[in-house]
């Protein structure tokens, strides 16, 4: 396996439901994002996590709980979502360096579907 | 909040000929710049960054950064139907590890 790896890639679940989304990455990188990508709309950033500590919530509800055990992995955690956080969610590593110089690697992404 | 601007499109352009990507962006503190492309249904991957004013060439891209006019470009010389993709400028907000994105501009390569 090599690159950052999403699990699912598809996802339809009601409002209801809790499902969680994986990511692992096989970069060695020490920094892990969740971003959103809705149709015609800008990239998302929702969470930032640096050496396992998150360093940014962006105003995220709380329907969304990351996880991050090590620098291998994230989780984002659902529960209650709403039919508007359908959505393409991807995943990406950075290895840590001065600020500005994140260079991101994407996963494929889990296209989520909430009926 | 920090603001990134790109053109929808779609832009397009004859194989061989030369694409002309803009962006611009709203943080004049803003050091460096990346340039990412989509392919449709896959995720985004870096093909470009610039740090410094002026223009850096990789292969048939060549990024150009205006940093007193806050705009970046990328400039795809003889360009292929395979160049057709959308082309996503970021750039960091200012807080550690946070890039904003652009929404993107697709291009049409048409044979």
């Amino acid at each position: 396996e090599t690159g950052v790896t999403q699990t699912p890639r598809h996802l339809v679940m009601g409002m209801t439901n809790k499902k969680s989304l994986k990511c692992e990455q096989h970069l060695g990188h020490n920094a892990m994002y969740w971003y959103k990508q809705s149709a015609k709309k800008p990239l998302e950033l929702m969470f930032v996590y640096s050496l396992e500590e998150r360093v940014e919530n962006n105003s995220v509800p709380s329907r969304f709980s990351p996880e991050c055990p090590n620098s291998s992995h994230l989780f984002l955690h659902l529960h209650t979502l709403q039919p508007e956080d359908s959505a393409l969610y991807l995943c990406a590593s950075s290895q840590d360096r001065a600020a500005g110089e994140e260079k991101l690697f994407f996963g494929s992404g889990t296209q989520l579907s909430v009926l | 909040q920090k603001e990134v601007e790109q053109n929808s499109g779609p832009l397009s352009v004859p194989e061989g000929a030369i694409a002309s990507l803009n962006c611009t962006y709203s943080d004049r503190g803003s050091q460096s710049f990346f340039w990412y492309r989509q392919y449709s249904g896959k995720s985004p991957e870096l093909i470009m960054f610039i740090y410094s004013n002026g223009d850096k060439e990789d292969g048939r891209f060549t990024a150009q950064l205006n940093k007193a006019s806050q705009y970046v470009s990328l400039l795809i010389r003889d360009s292929q139907p395979s160049d057709s993709a959308t082309y996503l400028c970021a750039v960091p907000s200012g807080g550690y590890n946070k890039l904003i994105f652009g929404a993107g501009t697709r291009l049409a390569v048409h044979p």
